[in-house]
């Protein structure tokens, strides 16, 4: 079965303070490989899409990487308006079908 | 470039009556979506059109939950009679047509949702 799994489900950080976020994905063949953000109230705004293993993605303070098996979201001195939910998302070969994970809650402080 | 439009952003109503959403998509987009978004979760697929033909509804509830695209546009998505676990954020969105054999994935693009509450 076609699986998303994002980690840590929280994370608290201080402005400045580089860190990590991380997708693991099961699927019988990677169409896509979406990144999300997500603010309060709002709906998911697209951030990057990855399409095969040893791609990466910049903007900003925000890197994603992918490989086989899994997604980072680096994010590099953060900002307390870097705070929002971030959610993974893939598509696999021969479906329509997007599956998502439960996202990754992230709080920078000033 | 106008973003997707849903209506209204927030819906109040009592368990066992019926409520409506509206969607309008990205001017071009073929495919639409719409999703159930539970607090702290990742949002899980209800139905997916691609011009007015559903290609995935394996996860509505179909004895309460329609959807119809009658003109390959707007959507309308409706719960009658609603329960108190459709509580939720319902969000919907739209991606270029998607290509049956083999291409890349497209990104979706999603409205600000609809937030309901049952009492």
């Amino acid at each position: 079965e076609d699986q998303v799994t994002q980690s840590p489900e929280a994370l608290r950080l201080q402005e400045g303070e580089s860190s990590s976020l991380n997708c693991s994905y099961t699927v019988s063949g990677l169409r896509g490989l979406f990144w999300y953000r997500q603010d309060p109230g709002k709906g998911p705004e697209f951030l990057f899409t990855l399409y095969s293993a040893g791609e990466e993605k910049e903007k900003e303070r925000l890197k994603a990487t992918l490989t086989k098996k899994e997604s980072f979201l680096h994010i590099t001195a953060p900002k307390p308006e870097d705070s929002a939910t971030y959610l993974c998302a893939v598509q696999a070969s021969g479906t329509y079908k997007y599956i998502f994970g439960t996202g990754t809650r992230l709080k920078v402080l000033a | 470039e106008a973003g997707v439009a849903q209506s209204p952003r927030y819906k109040i109503i009592e368990k066992r009556q019926s409520v409506a959403f509206w969607c309008n998509p990205i001017s071009g987009h073929a495919t639409l979506y719409w999703y159930q978004q539970i607090l702290g979760q990742g949002p899980k697929l209800l139905i997916q059109f691609q011009n007015n033909g559903v290609v995935d509804d394996s996860q509505l509830p179909k004895d309460r939950f329609s959807a119809e695209r009658l003109k390959g546009v707007d959507s309308t998505l409706k719960i009658q009679p609603a329960k108190l676990e459709d509580s939720a954020v319902y969000l919907c969105a739209s991606s270029p047509a998607l290509r049956r054999t083999g291409g890349a994935g497209q990104p979706q693009h999603f409205g600000d949702g609809t937030r309901l509450s049952i009492l």
